[in-house]
């Protein structure tokens, strides 16, 4: 049973479009994240919610939208797609601020976006 | 200086080689790290924690210099199964939300050859 999965695995898409990764974890964690690993194989954090509140948002263009219904789920929603947004998207959780696995992340498979 | 460096490689060590890995990072107040691997095309996944006295987990040996701000990895009698890219991640210091913005380095390549 996978622990934090994230779908699709794959996007392939035009420049413009609007597109969205889902992400639900089961592991009872607090704490999401999403990540961005580009071509050059950088590990960027972007965004992370605790307890469906917003407690990171590093300097990401307002087209990406993150949405955390609840704590089980966040996704990404990425307007106007732009050439540079072609990456490996990671969806992350840990337990949440104050607990020993705070910073210990489990990470799921990734969703490799190419904008043509 | 980037906030966590590490040396991107690639290593080509044979079977059974001791290899070693440096990261240094910028942010002295820095207060936890960790070692991730990242097999090629899939998700990173923690390798193991690194605490101020140095700690062991079977082959794998991390250390931690703060005076230096930098931390260690070293992998004895390795196997083609340590094939992978090693991150150096880092917890910067403070309260609240920042203080989980886990900074990863770039990583360094390690191939073991048969």
């Amino acid at each position: 049973d996978t622990a934090v999965s994230q779908t699709p695995k794959y996007l392939v898409t035009q420049m413009g479009n609007d597109k969205s990764i889902k992400c639900e974890q089961n592991l009872g964690h607090d704490t999401m994240y999403w990540y961005k690993q580009d071509s050059k194989k950088f590990l960027k954090i972007m965004f992370s919610y605790n307890n469906k509140e917003l407690i990171i948002n590093e300097t990401v263009p307002n087209r990406f939208s993150p949405k955390s219904p609840d704590k089980a789920h966040l996704n990404l929603h990425i307007n106007s797609l732009e050439l540079g947004d072609s990456a490996v998207y990671f969806c992350a959780s840990s337990q949440g601020p104050g607990n020993a696995g705070a910073n210990v992340l489990t990470f799921g498979a990734g969703s490799r976006l190419t904008v043509l | 200086r980037k906030e966590v460096e590490q040396d991107p490689g690639p290593f080509n060590v044979p079977e059974g080689a001791t290899v070693a890995f440096n990261c240094t990072y910028s942010n002295s107040a820095s207060q936890s790290f960790f070692w991730y691997r990242q097999d090629c095309r899939k998700e990173p996944k923690l390798l193991m924690s690194v605490y101020s006295s140095g700690n062991e987990d079977g082959r794998f040996t991390a250390q931690l210099n703060r005076a230096s701000q930098y931390i260690s990895l070293l992998i004895r009698d390795s196997k083609l199964s340590d094939s992978a890219t090693y991150l150096c991640v880092v917890t910067p210091g403070g309260s609240g939300g920042s203080n989980y913005k886990l900074t990863f380095g770039k990583g360094t390549l390690l191939t073991v050859n048969p």
